[in-house]
């Protein structure tokens, strides 16, 4: 079955940049987005379509792709940051899923 | 204001069905898909599946097929997700996420739906 990739875990400093990458052979053909989830909440849409931020998400939130991999950038990370993040596409038959999930810690 | 709002928590036995809801409100019904996901405890989200409520067009992730049922009532703007025979391996918490397309963006989420089956 077709399978996302992401890192488990990403820690950063406060103010500094984390990156999240996401690969798969599909994305270069379908649109990513990326949901944020705090502990005990339910998901958080911070980027669609590839790199547009919903109303409300803030704008150190951003994404970009290259090939078969995209990445959230979160920069001048807070400590409100800290949370799970998953990409989102489809397969080749257009059947949603997600990656794994990214653990985001602010140290 | 888009909400979608779940059915509560559920404790069930092994081998009994059940069948949770989501009622969305705040936006025209029929003209958004509803996909389920679900999150099992301490790991990841997985996509279930996802229904059009306006034709009731259901697709499933070929790891749900068979193992779920996705169903719409229109007329009161209710999604639903039911199991025939509950396995301990079910035990998670169920999302529903109304999307923008059939696989695409989940823009407003549910507050989740607690099952557990005991083992």
């Amino acid at each position: 079955s077709y399978e996302l990739t992401q890192p488990p875990s990403v820690s950063v400093s406060p103010g500094q940049t984390a990156r999240i990458t996401c690969s798969g052979d599909a994305l270069p053909k379908q649109y990513s987005y990326w949901y944020q989830q705090k502990a005990g909440q339910a998901p958080v849409l911070v980027i669609y379509k590839d790199n547009e931020r919903p109303s409300g998400i803030p704008e150190r939130f951003s994404a970009s792709s290259s090939g078969t991999t995209v990445t959230l950038t979160i920069s001048g990370v807070q400590a409100e940051d800290e949370a799970d993040y998953y990409c989102q596409s489809a397969d080749h038959s257009g059947t949603g899923v997600f990656g794994g999930g990214t653990k985001v810690t602010v140290l | 204001e888009v909400q979608l709002v779940q059915s509560g928590a559920e404790v069930k036995k092994p081998g009994e069905s059940l069948k949770i809801s989501c009622k969305g409100s705040g936006y025209k019904f029929t003209k958004y898909w509803i996909a389920w996901v679900r999150q099992k405890p301490g790991k990841g989200l997985e996509w279930m599946g996802i229904i059009y409520p306006g034709d009731s067009d259901t697709r499933y992730s070929p790891s749900f097929q068979g193992q779920v049922t996705i169903s719409a009532d229109k007329s009161i703007t209710t999604a639903y997700l039911q199991w025939g025979s509950l396995k301990a391996s079910d035990t998670a918490f169920y999302y529903c996420a109304r999307a923008v397309g059939s696989s695409g963006l989940l823009d407003f989420w549910g507050q989740g739906t607690p099952v557990t089956v005991p083992s």
